[in-house]
């Protein structure tokens, strides 16, 4: 099965960006959708967005739309968040999770995420 | 924007009790709903997808049920390594799905 290695610690300031990689190894990337989830000090999960590799076309949730970008290299098997216009609130643990992909009738869908990084700290501080 | 809630917030229950926690959607989601585990300082792991199916690997002592709008998680024996908090997930089942998550339940010894 694949395993998702996630880049490490970032400490940046408010208003800057940040640029969070994940790559995959033992296993098939192009059978992925790889997804974000943020959680906060003491909060909940919170979905950010997926992408398809094979396709190259990221989707958002609604919440992080204009100010999130998540991008993936089939080449090096690897995924990219960045996440723009930080502010303290964006403090918090970022994880990577990959959903095997299924086909209907020429669609990928993508239903749960089996698959977890151990999650980057992204610290946004003055 | 469907809206997910679980109930309770947090439990306290010795081992070997049966647990149950409950997750209501805004609106009908079929049975598009999966459960995670968090354990302290680690990343969730599935446990239960499309309702009631478990994961693969995961103890028969973990089940859940329910369709439409209302869900049911349950642990039929509390055991030590299930502290944990435990997330409802729904997905909308369109290519690209979007997916949103309950608060969580956090789950403790007594």
């Amino acid at each position: 099965q694949v395993q998702l290695v996630q880049s490490g610690a970032e400490v940046k300031k408010p208003g800057s960006s940040v640029k969070v990689s994940c790559k995959a190894s033992g296993g098939t990337f192009s059978s992925y959708a790889i997804s974000w989830v943020r959680q906060a000090p003491g909060q909940g999960l919170e979905w950010m967005g997926g992408i398809i590799p094979i396709f190259g076309t990221a989707n958002y949730a609604q919440k992080f739309q204009g100010r999130v970008t998540i991008t993936a290299d089939e080449s090096t098997s690897t995924a990219y968040m960045e996440l723009s216009s930080l502010r303290s609130e964006d403090t918090a643990v970022y994880y990577c999770a990959g959903g095997g992909l299924s086909q209907t009738k020429g669609a990928y869908y993508y239903y749960y995420m089996d698959v977890w990084g151990k999650g980057t700290t992204v610290t946004v501080s003055s | 924007d469907i809206q997910m809630t679980q109930s309770p917030s947090s439990l306290s229950a010795s081992v070997g009790d049966r647990v149950t926690i409950t997750c209501q959607a805004s609106q009908d989601i079929s049975n598009y709903l999966n459960w995670y585990q968090q354990k302290p300082g680690k990343a969730p792991k599935l446990l239960i997808y499309d309702a009631s199916n478990l994961e693969t690997g995961v103890p028969s002592r973990f089940s859940g049920s329910g369709s439409g709008t209302d869900f049911t998680f349950t642990i039929s024996s509390l055991q030590p390594e299930d502290i944990a908090t435990y997330y409802c997930q729904q997905y909308d089942n369109l290519p690209p799905p979007i997916f949103t998550f309950g608060p969580g339940t956090k789950v403790d010894i007594k």
